[in-house]
């Protein structure tokens, strides 16, 4: 059991825009900003996002991220079949004093 | 070009013990912190263990906190994690992260390819 929630899967047709969800608890997300990876399959996890909203160098800006409360989230927008991969969320644990990650959401492009 | 390699697949039986490394090139590897992230297949990610920069601080998942130990030597360039008392469970791919800075709450901006460790008898 992950001490992040997020959705198993979650789905969109090209050119659509999906969002992913990350619900945690005030000892993590509620103070901490929150880290989203990637994971093309077969690949190893690529950071997305970084300090809720920011894009590395070379992350198209098809994605954003957000955070309110104790929950963020991942939107990408303009979908296209390149974009089928698990998504994580992360963040630092006040309590547990370490990060911890969510499942994961599988995004199929239909 | 950051480059973070790790050693090769290994198999392990029940209860033996093992250490895996992970050599880091292109960036100032006494500057960051480092983590272990593992993927047991099929599964998602498991934070293993995180060291700071200077080696001073360490954490790990509770559940791995008796058995598995995280270290550096700043002068190799290189991360390690000794596995004692292996279990079928810690059949995973290990991988060796970077952190973006000297905080062991940042981001992970950089991920090795990782280790496929197997523990079978």
């Amino acid at each position: 059991q992950s001490v992040l929630t997020q959705p198993p899967s979650v789905s969109g047709a090209p050119r659509q825009r999906v969002t992913i969800s990350c619900s945690g608890s005030s000892s993590n997300i509620g103070n901490n900003a929150v880290n989203w990876y990637q994971q093309l399959p077969g690949k190893a996890p690529k950071l997305l996002i970084y300090y809720d909203d920011l894009l590395p160098s070379g992350v198209s800006d098809r994605v954003s991220g957000s955070r309110f409360g104790t929950s963020a989230s991942l939107a990408i927008s303009g979908l296209q079949s390149a974009d089928e991969a698990d998504y994580y969320c992360a963040t630092w644990d006040d309590s547990l004093k370490r990060q911890v990650f969510g499942g994961g959401t599988k995004l199929t492009v239909l | 070009e950051v480059q973070l390699v790790e050693s090769g697949e290994v198999l392990a039986q029940p209860g033996e013990s093992l250490r895996i490394s992970c050599s880091a090139s292109g960036f100032s590897f006494s500057k960051y912190v480092m983590y272990w992230v593992r993927q047991a297949p099929g599964k998602g990610l498991e934070y293993v263990s995180g060291i700071s920069d200077n080696g001073g601080s360490t954490n790990y998942v509770d559940s791995l906190k008796a058995r598995f130990t995280i270290s550096r030597d700043n002068s190799k360039n290189k991360l390690y994690l000794q596995m004692n008392s292996l279990r079928p469970e810690d059949t995973a791919l290990y991988y060796c992260v970077k952190g973006s800075g000297g905080s062991l709450r940042g981001a992970c901006d950089i991920w090795g390819q990782g280790t496929m460790v197997a523990v079978s008898a």
